[in-house]
């Protein structure tokens, strides 16, 4: 166990739905990281905070958007939702930034009919 | 443009073996580079790191090697068991404050 939880685990929707999902850090860490892993792409970085502000942004789309709250928590918004959109969605936290070891929650299993 | 590639063909070995993995890298000056396992529907989990100025590291079985010269990490796992099948991504710091990982390889132990 890792001590980052990830909710909901699995998460079925349909095509151009929102969803949110959400992620609470290891005690004490202050970045959060959201990945997207997909069968033909590997884990893709999306974005990363640290205490409650951007800190740095992959290969996400416009139609995605996360925050950082006050306390720590995170939640990674997906709206439009294509088919494409399916995949396991990964969090993780580091003490502070990414020389630090990153802790990966169990993923949210996102599927789009 | 910036690419990390792994063996993307499963690599199998009999218990007891020694598992070697390969990471290359183009276009990249990482200070550092990481390990991870990753087990089916679970998320990495955290192995070694090594810095750019340390050739070899080593955690109980595990050993990883890092040339800047060649761009490339080996990761080796000895005395290998089937509880060791799983995929291994490597993970480099590039530019723009981010990791990025490869595509991952996946071991399997046979008895």
């Amino acid at each position: 166990d890792s001590g980052v939880t990830q909710t909901p685990k699995h998460l079925i929707t349909a095509t151009g739905q929102r969803v949110t999902l959400r992620c609470s850090p290891r005690s004490g860490d202050l970045s959060v990281y959201w990945y997207q892993q997909s069968l033909d792409q590997g884990l893709q970085f999306l974005i990363q905070y640290y205490n409650g502000e951007e800190r740095a942004k992959g290969n996400i789309l416009e139609r995605f958007s996360a925050q950082q709250f006050p306390d720590l928590h995170s939640e990674l918004n997906l709206s439009s939702l294509e088919l494409g959109d399916s995949a396991l969605y990964f969090c993780a936290s580091s003490p502070r930034g990414i020389s630090d070891t990153q802790y990966f929650g169990p993923g949210t299993r996102l599927t789009v009919l | 443009s910036q690419k990390i590639e792994q063996n993307s063909e499963a690599l199998n070995i009999q218990e007891g073996k020694t598992a070697t993995l390969t990471c290359n890298y183009t276009n990249y000056s990482p200070a550092y580079l990481q390990w991870y396992r990753q087990d089916p529907g679970r998320g990495p989990v955290f192995l070694l790191l090594i810095r750019e100025n340390e050739k070899e590291k080593r955690k109980e079985r595990l050993k990883v090697t890092f040339d800047t010269t060649l761009k490339q990490s080996l990761f080796h796992i000895t005395a290998s068991q089937p509880a060791d099948s799983a995929t291994y991504l490597c993970a480099l710091a590039g530019g723009g404050n981010k990791l990025t990982f490869g595509t991952g390889t996946q071991l399997k132990v046979e008895l």
